[in-house]
């Protein structure tokens, strides 16, 4: 069965760094989703990627599928404490079923 | 608002209590999911509907049930809760290979 490794698993960064959260398959993905979720609240949807290479930014954040669609990377662009939280990615595991990865936990220092 | 709501938000109940979590959207979703969030597993999929009366098991099925009379609603039962079932659960719903809709999430508690 297919699975999602997420790296780093938890990140304390100061405010203004950049950072990078990873998401690497055991299986080639065909629909790769990251969304965020504050501490015991439910996620909220950040982006979708679907094409090898596709890139797709939203404010200060920027999502990416590699070509061999194996891996994609959320990265954050000068933190703020808002980007605080849990964020996990998802895929499409065969039809119908989803998977998740084990989630990495930001915390951003003001 | 487009939501998917779930009841209740925080529940404490004993071993073998039949219980039902419910779960409605208001965005006319064909397809609706349950999962389980435990510390250093991550989300696992229970069960999900693809359409009414259409559902079928995900990744961590035993001890639950569910059901799809409406389009709108998707409850989540469990027959005889154990403690094993302690956990933050949600809902969520999607129209077909788009993103998914989260609901709140309910907190378990089995004593």
């Amino acid at each position: 069965s297919q699975e999602l490794e997420q790296s780093p698993q938890s990140l304390i960064v100061q405010e203004g760094k950049n950072l990078t959260i990873n998401c690497t398959s055991s299986k080639t993905l065909y629909g790769l989703y990251w969304y965020k979720q504050k501490y015991g609240e439910g996620l909220i949807f950040l982006m979708m990627l679907q094409k090898g290479g596709e890139e797709k930014s939203h404010e200060k954040i920027t999502a990416k599928l590699d070509e061999k669609k194996q891996q994609s990377s959320l990265h954050i662009t000068a933190s703020q404490p808002s980007h605080a939280g849990i964020y996990l990615c998802g895929a499409d595991g065969s039809t119908y079923k989803y998977i998740f990865g084990t989630g990495t936990r930001l915390k951003v220092l003001a | 608002e487009a939501q998917v709501t779930q009841n209740p938000r925080y529940l404490i109940t004993v071993t073998g209590k039949k219980l039902t979590v419910t779960c409605s959207q208001n965005m006319n979703h064909e397809y609706m999911s349950w999962y389980r969030q435990d510390p250093g597993l991550g989300l696992r999929q229970i069960y999900y509907s693809m359409n009414v009366e259409v559902t079928d098991k995900g990744d961590v099925p035993e001890g639950y049930k569910v059901s799809r009379k409406e389009k709108r609603n998707f409850p989540l039962i469990l027959e005889s809760p154990s403690p094993n079932q302690t956990s933050l659960y949600f809902c969520a719903s999607s129209s077909s290979y788009n993103e998914q809709f989260f609901g709140p999430g309910t907190r378990l508690t089995v004593l």
